[in-house]
């Protein structure tokens, strides 16, 4: 079993739309999560951490389900920008220095 | 403030040869890790370092040779190039917050 899974879409909405999606992680004893975003044939970029107790930033909001194992992404009022890949991170079985990603979830903001 | 810098951007190799792809960060970070990223797949972990003269090995670390002879400094050497090192090659450094900071990356061709 991959030790992070994410649906890869694409998720295909219109603008102003609101999209949600989840990753699941196989490893209970996980500390640390968070969402990167990757532009087509670039580097991943750190998005958003994301807190015991949920957090948002601007449009994004991210929660954690412990008892589910899963973390969640949701984006209101999505704009044309908001398309890319959206990767699911979170910190290794064995060391917390390793991070463990996953393959990404494709999200497509059409006008 | 560059932040990670990698080089080259592209390199084509043919099967057998050997070469260095460079990494350097400004950001005085201990953690540093070199990932491989597949279509479809998340990145994965080659090889990573805690600090100067301390590197390990990660999930997929045939084929690569790290030294960490500086903080700034994380190259990763090919020893015998083969078609399945084929890739896109990522470098990191990572905060003691826990947030990773990504170089542009190096796309490969090994023919």
């Amino acid at each position: 079993r991959k030790e992070v899974e994410q649906d890869p879409g694409p998720f295909n909405v219109p603008e102003g739309a609101t999209v949600a999606f989840n990753c699941t992680y196989s490893n209970s004893a996980s500390q640390s999560f968070f969402w990167y975003r990757q532009d087509c044939r670039k580097e991943p970029k750190l998005l958003m951490s994301v807190y015991s107790s949920g957090n948002e930033d601007g449009r994004f909001t991210a929660q954690l389900n412990r008892a589910s194992q899963y973390i969640s992404l949701l984006i209101r009022d999505s704009k044309l920008s908001d398309s890319a890949t959206y990767l699911c991170v979170v910190n290794s079985l064995f060391n917390d220095y390793k991070l463990s990603f996953g393959a990404g979830t494709t999200v497509t903001v059409r006008a | 403030n560059a932040g990670v810098t990698q080089t080259p951007k592209f390199q084509v190799l043919k099967t057998g040869q050997s070469m260095t792809l460079q990494c350097a960060q400004d950001m005085n970070h201990e953690y540093m890790s070199w990932y491989r990223q597949d279509p479809g797949m998340g990145l994965r972990l080659i090889h990573y370092s805690v600090g100067a003269g301390i590197t390990d090995q990660g999930e997929v670390p045939n084929g690569y040779n790290v030294s960490r002879s500086t903080t700034e400094d994380f190259p990763l050497r090919l020893l015998s190039a083969a078609p399945s090192q084929t890739s896109v090659y990522f470098c990191a450094s990572r905060s003691t917050g826990g947030w990773q900071y990504f170089g542009p990356g190096t796309r490969l061709t090994v023919t």
